[in-house]
């Protein structure tokens, strides 16, 4: 089973760069893309990244991802942070391509103080 | 613009049912997987059913398989959950979500705002 691991919590001050890692396990990370969405709290979640580092319109370029298959994770970076960055985020992908299984990792809090 | 929108969420004791509808427009709704994820209270996200463009293939969380049914009116633009054996762990608001256009398992563009169904007796 492909397992997605993520830090609880991570915080930053505003205007400072953050990274937040999603560690994959019972396979290879870079075997499907991964996702990153943002929630902030009460709210539906919304996508940050795709397909690895490509961003949806309307996504500031202060989002970013990344892969690095050295540690079998992915990355999403946040620079010149705002206290609206604030809320969960999750990293996403895929047990399989053939039929897509989604897997999701618990999700990381971020707060920007 | 792309606009989904659920509703059929509310209370219901355990081992009954609820058909969730998702109502979709602003974009071609026959070219996409649909997808139905969970938020249970407090907690992460669980994807646990998608349906293909063309109604040839579903896929079910082994949480869910068995007990709910995901379908589609590609005629009237919905999206559909029916939820039978309803368990106090499926308690979680339900959000209907949309590919990416022209992509393949590369996550959801659009998200509704979500449906909340509570199972308690």
């Amino acid at each position: 089973n492909f397992v997605l691991t993520q830090p609880h919590s991570v915080s930053e001050s505003p205007g400072e760069t953050v990274t937040i890692s999603c560690t994959g396990s019972g396979g290879s990370i870079d075997s499907n893309y991964v996702q990153w969405y943002q929630q902030r709290p009460g709210s539906a979640p919304t996508t940050v990244i795709y397909e690895d580092s490509q961003r949806p319109s309307g996504v500031p370029d202060r989002f970013s991802g990344s892969i690095d298959s050295s540690s079998n994770s992915a990355l999403l970076t946040i620079s010149g942070l705002k206290t609206e960055d604030e809320g969960d985020y999750y990293c996403q992908s895929y047990h399989s391509r053939v039929h897509p299984s989604p897997v999701f990792g618990g999700g990381t809090q971020l707060t920007v103080l | 613009q792309v606009q989904l929108v659920e509703s059929g969420g509310g209370l219901v004791k355990p081992g009954g049912s609820l058909r969730l509808t998702c109502a979709a427009s602003g974009f071609t709704f026959s070219n996409y997987y649909m997808s139905w994820i969970r938020q249970a209270p407090g907690k992460g996200l669980e994807s646990i059913s998608y349906i293909s463009s063309g109604r040839d293939y579903t896929f079910y969380a082994d949480s869910v398989k068995g007990r709910f049914t995901i379908s589609r009116d590609n005629a009237n633009n919905v999206l559909y959950l029916q939820m039978h054996s309803l368990r106090a762990d499926d308690s979680a608001v339900y959000y209907c979500a949309r590919d990416f256009e022209g992509r393949y398992a590369s996550g959801w563009q659009f998200w509704g705002q979500g449906t909340q169904v509570t199972v308690s007796s």
